[in-house]
């Protein structure tokens, strides 16, 4: 079956904009959640959204938010960019809980 | 908070040698742990996955085995190929009931022919 897609691979933003970014789950599955990856910090936990309902939040600042959709569908928005939010933004999906995820190919976001 | 630890931090080995990835977490009030795979600028490829209540799991030439009361996992690639070559991470799932998975920095290993 198919896998966690993400679209668009990458993007190129300069500083002050804001982007939307797209996960679609595996089929069946209810709960996305997403993830910034920086060779810093490493993987870091934004949001996990299940059944059109945000369960959980990293500690992250208010520019970043999400949102799913009745069809599982995910976006996360990331306004006002700056130079820092470059980086490899990941979901994973999951029948929910604490069960195996699948991650998706992640978008390569980089902030000019 | 949770802490996830990976040693070593990057490793090189010559192909055919068995190796042992480690993994370490500060709460051992974890639900499972998950074994990924991820390839340079790419996602991660869920490699294996152990319930807290199991002590190992193996898949082809891999087995992981977990020691959930010294917060304890290790990752042994028996018989290592260059295709094995990547950065592999070990992330753990606490009790809460969320999906949320803490990861460690991981191990990038290279093999050699």
């Amino acid at each position: 079956k198919a896998g966690v897609t993400q679209t668009p691979r990458y993007l190129i933003k300069t500083r002050g904009q804001q982007v939307t970014l797209s996960c679609s789950p595996i089929s069946g599955h209810r709960s996305v959640s997403w993830y910034q990856q920086t060779p810093g910090q490493g993987l870091q936990f934004l949001f996990e959204y299940f059944s059109e309902t945000q369960r959980n939040k990293g500690n992250f600042p208010g520019r970043f938010s999400g949102r799913q959709f009745s069809n599982s569908r995910s976006e996360m928005n990331v306004s006002t960019l700056e130079l820092g939010d470059s980086a490899l933004y990941l979901c994973a999906s999951s029948f929910g809980g604490p069960n195996e995820q699948f991650f998706g190919p992640g978008t390569r976001l980089t902030v000019l | 908070k949770q802490e996830v630890t990976q040693i070593p931090a990057a490793l090189s080995v010559p192909e055919g040698e068995n190796l042992v990835l480690n993994c370490s977490f500060t709460d051992s009030a974890i639900y499972n742990l998950q074994w990924f795979r991820q390839d340079p600028g790419k996602g991660l490829t869920s490699l294996l996955l152990i319930q807290s209540s199991q002590r190992e799991q193996t898949s082809g030439r891999l087995n992981a085995s977990l020691d959930k009361s010294s917060g304890r996992s290790t990752l042994y690639i028996a018989a290592s190929q260059p295709g094995d070559s990547a950065t592999y991470l070990c992330a753990v799932a606490d009790n809460s009931g969320y999906s949320t998975l803490t990861f460690g920095k991981g191990t990038m290993l290279l093999v050699s022919p």
